[in-house]
């Protein structure tokens, strides 16, 4: 069984940049699209992107002047950054599983991400 | 951007009683070379993460219980849950993978009446 674990901090000075980590276990994360997703409290969903295993990325027109994702294959992690944040971008952030041009099928447990001084 | 529009924001249904969420899209989400709908509905329960319920339209995930349904095609699409348990008060949530960026529907929650 396929699980993912979201990690970093919980807490992100304004105009600083978040930084998370999730963690594959259970699978390989060869093939297959990895993606973050953000839900900030009380709202609804927002896609920010996704990586392949080769390396190849997709992002939100919204947010893709400050999201970078990349991989670790040695290590069955991927990653989210986002640069320039600020109360707006205060939300859970979740990583989760998906294939070509299909719905999200594994995802983690989420991580809380606070912006504030 | 393809904009989902769930109805209703929320309802509130008897134990055993029928339960529908609509959802509709901005654009139609069928693709006409596999006749298929790139349309699947998410429940969440609090504190959680969204978990997959129904993809290709009417296509249930593993372990989901078959009083869950999807139905619709093109733009207009619905889930239905035939007899509503108590364990089945959540939000629940459409989404469209036919065009990037995927996009989701605001959120409908099902309470018990």
């Amino acid at each position: 069984q396929v699980q993912l674990q979201e990690s970093g901090p919980g807490l992100v000075k304004p105009s600083e940049t978040l930084s998370l980590t999730c963690t594959v276990s259970g699978g390989s994360i060869d093939s297959y699209y990895w993606n973050w997703i953000r839900q900030p409290p009380g709202k609804g969903l927002e896609w920010i992107g996704y990586i392949y295993y080769s390396g190849i990325t997709n992002y939100n027109p919204s947010l893709k002047s400050r999201v970078t994702i990349s991989m670790d294959t040695s290590k069955n992690q991927f990653s989210l950054k986002l640069s320039s944040v600020t109360a707006a971008d205060t939300a859970v952030y979740y990583c989760a599983r998906s294939g070509y041009v299909t719905p999200l099928d594994y995802w983690g447990q989420g991580t809380l991400v606070t912006v504030s001084s | 951007d393809i904009v989902m529009t769930q109805s209703p924001g929320s309802l509130a249904v008897s134990l055993g009683e029928r339960a529908t969420v609509n959802c509709k899209s901005s654009q139609s989400v069928l693709y006409s070379s596999n006749n298929k709908n790139y349309l699947a509905w998410y429940q969440q329960k609090p504190g959680q993460p969204p978990k997959l319920l129904i993809y290709w339209a009417s296509t249930r995930e593993s372990g989901v219980p078959d009083r869950f349904s999807g139905s619709g095609s093109g733009t207009d699409f619905a889930l239905t849950i035939s007899s509503l348990q108590a364990e089945d008060v959540a939000l629940y949530y459409c989404q469209q993978y036919y065009d990037t960026p995927p996009t989701f529907g605001q959120g409908t929650k099902v309470e018990i009446k």
